[in-house]
């Protein structure tokens, strides 16, 4: 079981490039999130897809787009990267929030680093 | 953009000694608080999940408590260890039911 994978998991960008990070999930789960993580701020979030062929904004979205056309990926595209999208990227995925006992934890991948030049 | 502080920042305590951190979230339409531990090179992996206020959790040595109606949580490490080593996040399922909002975290160090 190979729970949330990201590809790749190192990348060095010059500004103005595009790129697309790739996070795939095995565990069937709905939500699909993205961070990025950068010193002295935590974990922000980018987007989130509550299910396949949805997406919705998180507290950063510029600079970003999504897409979840199938359920099990989500991938985030840079389209034209700047130095101030040098982070470490988090894809994580959890079965369900809400209310009760249908919250239930999110499961992380190891990060994607990006360096943009 | 919903507030979630966590307290301190960093702590360093020797090993054996018990130590708690604080996580605080406006307390109005909450839903979930999740505690996650992250260590260096790691992804963060859970801890708890918890969603009733007065809701008590244990595992091993880590325990948390949650106070809905004030807005708070505490997490308490009994007895540290190095191995407890890590990043402590806190992240809160409020408001808009479909996403988790992190805390900055409180960084542990247990030294001999």
């Amino acid at each position: 079981n190979a729970g949330v994978t990201q590809t790749p998991k190192f990348r060095v960008l010059k500004t103005g490039q595009s790129m697309t990070l790739l996070c795939a999930q095995d565990m069937n789960h709905e939500y699909m999130y993205w961070y990025r993580q950068d010193p002295g701020m935590g974990l922000r979030l980018i987007h989130y897809s509550v299910g396949e062929g949805t997406t919705a904004k998180g507290e950063v979205p510029d600079g970003y787009n999504v897409s979840r056309l199938k359920k099990q990926n989500f991938l985030l595209g840079l389209e034209s990267a700047a130095p101030s999208q040098t982070s470490v990227y988090f894809c994580a995925s959890s079965y369900s929030l809400g209310t009760g006992n249908m919250n239930t934890e999110a499961f992380f991948g190891q990060g994607t680093r990006l360096t943009v030049v | 953009i919903l507030n979630v502080e966590q307290s301190p920042q960093s702590l360093h305590v020797q090993e054996g000694d018990s130590t708690n951190f604080t996580c605080s979230f406006p307390s109005s339409n909450f839903y979930a608080l999740h505690w996650y531990r992250w260590e260096t090179a790691k992804s963060p992996e859970a801890l708890f999940v918890m969603t009733l206020n007065g809701d008590e959790k244990k595992k091993g040595r880590i325990s948390a408590t949650l106070n809905t109606k004030e807005g708070y949580s505490y997490l308490y490490i009994k007895g540290s260890q190095p191995e407890d080593s890590a990043t402590y996040l806190c992240a809160v399922n409020t408001g808009t039911a479909s996403k988790l909002t992190f805390g900055t975290g409180t960084r542990l160090q247990v030294t001999l």
